[in-house]
């Protein structure tokens, strides 16, 4: 089964606010990856997190990783149409497990 | 140019009917596996192989077999599809397993009646 949850699956924005989508496991990860798939598309690796507390950002989007190990967030800020599609995390410890991942809606 | 290959992208077929879906990379990667996408399930693992001739079960075998001949293919083959088995199927490849981004294929829509 999903070593991931995440929260929430579905994430209704009005374009240029901030959203966070969170992703929770109850076991200690080694590595947390997000992907981003766009309507009509297939999942495509954004980054990678490894270290405990690691922060890293791209642009509008700041990825985390909690000092525990055990959940990861995404956040963007000013939020613009571009970034509307199915964000989700995956661990890859000793196979992969990839959350059921949040849509995201942009209302311009 | 570096790619995974997904084919058909897209199937209507009947039950019982078998098929095969073809995945074929070209980036040398070691590791392969098959998803199926589900509204409000997001991505489940079916199969996976770590390199030639070694393929293991994901979560939702039942239903599927996979074969690795060579590195750079792993076909889905469905010998009996029934109508449950009707989703958005994603081939990936990777170099490895733990922090190796995966690569995914464009995708293959297969309805089963």
């Amino acid at each position: 089964g999903q070593q991931v949850m995440q929260i929430p699956q579905y994430q209704h924005v009005q374009e240029g606010e901030d959203f966070t989508t969170y992703c929770n496991s109850s076991t200690t990860l080694s590595n947390i990856q997000w992907y981003k798939q766009r309507p009509g598309g297939h999942p495509v690796f954004l980054i990678q997190l490894v270290k405990s507390g690691e922060v890293k950002k791209q642009k509008r989007l700041t990825f985390q990783f909690g000092e525990a190990k055990k959940n990861s967030s995404l956040h963007i800020t000013a939020t613009q149409t571009t970034d509307v599609g199915t964000y989700f995390c995956c661990s890859n410890d000793y196979k992969l497990s990839f959350g059921a991942g949040t849509t995201v809606t942009v209302r311009a | 140019e570096a790619q995974v290959t997904q084919n058909p992208r897209y199937l209507i077929t009947v039950t019982g009917k078998k098929l095969t879906v073809t995945c074929s990379q070209n980036m040398n990667h070691e590791y392969m596996s098959w998803y199926r996408q589900d509204p409000g399930l997001g991505l489940r693992q079916i199969y996976y192989s770590m390199n030639v001739e070694v393929t293991d079960k994901g979560d939702v075998p039942e239903g599927y077999k996979v074969s690795r001949k060579e590195k750079r293919n792993f076909p889905l083959i469905l010998e009996s599809p029934s109508p449950n088995q009707t989703s958005l199927y994603f081939c990936a490849s990777s170099r490895g397993l733990a922090v190796y981004e995966q690569y995914f294929g464009p995708g293959t829509r297969l309805t089963v009646t």
